[in-house]
């Protein structure tokens, strides 16, 4: 089974829905984020989350939020969907007791998302 | 802030040839580099990383990378390639940043290898 699991893989819908990303860890780990991936651009940080009451915004939280209802489990959320939003999201871990710039992000496989 | 340049978006080698990735950072502190490759429809995975330890890091599938610093690199190379590296590559450096080691991702190399 997969360490990180995202659900769902692929997901189309229009604008001004509600969205909601879910990601699921399975490694232990206490760090969380989530990345939005458009060509040419690279991986972006939107949110990230140390533990379950810690939550920082990235570099392009703008129009998302989060939601860590366990240590195991971070949500991203598009309250109002766009068309510019379209785009491929990636669910990361880290292990803070391993602390240090070294530490590895670990991926899912991502939720390709298309706002119409 | 720092950065991450990898110079050409598409590299494509033929089945044997060398492969040689390139990547430039910027860097105010001495730097942390990761080498990510993404699979088709698959999530991003670790290839390899450079800690300070050693110039010369060694990954996974014979994949390797050299740091140098009077040259701020971290290029990616595999003397032979393989049909099954088509993918896309990319570089980061971590920078500390509020308590945590942030990624910085350079905008991605995709390797297509041909007969």
């Amino acid at each position: 089974d997969a360490d990180v699991t995202q659900t769902p893989r692929n997901r189309i819908t229009k604008t001004g829905k509600r969205i909601m990303l879910e990601c699921s860890q399975t490694k232990g780990h206490d760090r969380m984020y989530w990345y939005r991936q458009d060509p040419g651009l690279g991986l972006r940080l939107i949110y990230y989350s140390f533990d379950v009451k810690d939550i920082n915004k990235g570099e392009i939280s703008d129009g998302y939020s989060v939601s860590r209802q366990a240590q195991a489990k971070f949500s991203l959320s598009l309250e109002s969907a766009i068309p510019n939003q379209t785009a491929l999201y990636f669910c990361a871990t880290s292990d803070q007791k391993r602390r240090g710039r070294t530490d590895t992000q670990y991926f899912g496989p991502g939720t390709r998302l298309t706002v119409l | 802030a720092q950065s991450v340049t990898q110079l050409g978006s598409h590299v494509s080698v033929s089945e044997g040839a060398l492969v040689l990735l390139r990547c430039n950072y910027s860097s105010s502190v001495p730097p942390y580099l990761f080498w990510y490759v993404q699979y088709p429809n698959q999530g991003l995975q670790l290839l390899l990383k450079y800690t300070s330890a050693a110039t010369l890091v060694k990954g996974i599938n014979g994949f390797e990378a050299e740091f140098k610093k009077s040259e701020t690199s971290f290029h990616l190379t595999k003397p032979s390639a393989h049909m099954s590296d088509a993918a896309e590559y990319f570089c980061a450096v971590s920078e500390p940043s509020g308590g945590y080691n942030k990624l910085i991702f350079g905008a991605g190399t995709r390797l297509a290898v041909h007969p």
